[in-house]
Order: C-alpha cells, then structure tokens, then sequence
C-alpha cells in the first residue's frame, strides 16, 4: 500500500540550531515528493517539490531536501532554524502517472524557541 | 484577494444536520480536492475532481458527497453529520499542466458536530 511516514512528530529547537525532519514513502513506481508547510492559523502551502533530476531540491525560506532513492526517504533540512520557522511539516507523495491523489504523512510540528 | 476560499470558515452543527461546505477558485485550475486534517493524522483525501464532470473518491469518502457546480467551484457535503466528522477541513486545487501535486490550498473549515 502507498504511504508516507514521518518519525518525528513534535520537534524542539532553539533559534540557529539546525533542522532535519525525516520523510520515508512506500510507493510503486516512479514518485513526485512534496513538502508543505502549515504556519499556525494559515493555510498549507508548498515549500519544495522533486519530480526528477537532481535529487538535492532547494525550496523556499533557506529550506532543502534531498531524495535518497535507496532509502525511500526525502528529508527536510535547514542549516539554521528562525522562530519564524515554528509551524507544522508535512511531507506528501503522488505517482507519476499525475493522478492528483496526494498521500500525506502524518505531520511534524517544529516549535523554535528564541 | 486569496486564490482559494472557504466558506464557512468555522462551524458547529448538531449530529444528523446537513450542513455544507464550500470552496471557490480564481486559478482557473482544472483540479479540486477535498481534505480533512486530523491531529496526528495528516491530510487525508475525502474527494476528487478533475474537471466538471469527473468526479471521484478518495480515501475516506463515507460520509460525504460533493457537486462541482463549475470549473471554479466545489462544494461538499454531510449528509447527517457525526462527532467523529469533527475536523478541519481543506479544499485544494492544481493546474494539470503542472503536476497535480503541487497544490494550492484554501485556508480551511473547522467544523464541528456535538
């Protein structure tokens, strides 16, 4: 069955410090990647996509992920964390075959501290 | 002006009421999406559509229908709304010639049923 797992639900970080959340998917065939960010009380929004090509994405706000094919993981990094940054992660996948149907993990909440 | 609306923004209905939940576009995208988000959850599919006339389900449809009454317009529904509907709920659109997952989100509904 298609699914995305993220194992870090509730993160703690203190401003500067460096942010990396763990995305693993389940999925048959060739596969789009997304991360999208929930800042509180707004919508979600996209903060970086890989469809193909370099596997290293860099996205909006100083964020990046790399996709790791052997290990079916797409991890979200920043190098710096902002109190900005507090919101909630979410990391999503669909097939190629442009179906529209967005698999989503379950969420992982980043609160930095000033 | 926001690109995607949600009306009602909030809710509380009693258990069996109709109640009905709206979502406009200005994007002119083809594609619509209804979601509910739950607390340790995600976003999880209710329905689907990729233009008026094709609609479909998604993950977790029981309980729900819907109608696009227009290219820009998609509405869904409870029929008798249940506690366990209680949630916050997300339209989203994507533009086919893009990649359907890259979406757009409206600001969402909460709503609950006592």
């Amino acid at each position: 069955a298609q699914s995305v797992s993220q194992h870090n639900h509730h993160v703690i970080l203190s401003e500067a410090a460096s942010l990396e959340l763990g995305c693993n998917y389940s999925y048959g065939g060739t596969v789009n990647l997304f991360w999208y960010v929930q800042y509180p009380g707004q919508h979600l929004q996209l903060l970086l996509k890989y469809f193909s090509g370099d596997p290293l994405v860099k996205g909006i706000k100083g964020f990046e992920a790399e996709f790791i094919k052997s290990k079916f993981s797409f991890n979200l990094r920043k190098p710096s964390v902002q109190w900005s940054d507090t919101a909630e992660y979410f990391c999503a996948a669909n097939g190629s075959s442009n179906t529209g149907k967005l698999i989503f993990g379950q969420g992982t909440t980043l609160q930095v501290k000033p | 002006d926001a690109d995607v609306t949600q009306t009602p923004r909030n809710r509380i209905t009693k258990t069996g009421k109709r109640i009905m939940l709206e979502c406009s576009q200005t994007k002119g995208h083809d594609r619509m999406y209804w979601y509910r988000q739950d607390p340790g959850l995600g976003l999880r599919l209710i329905y689907y559509s990729f233009d008026v006339k094709d609609i479909n389900k998604g993950e977790i449809s029981d309980g729900y229908s819907v109608s696009r009454q227009a290219q820009a317009k998609f509405s869904l529904s409870l029929e008798s709304a249940i506690p366990n509907q209680t949630a916050l709920y997300f339209c989203a659109t994507s533009d086919r010639a893009v990649g359907a997952g890259e979406q757009y989100f409206g600001p969402g509904t909460r709503l609950t049923v006592t």
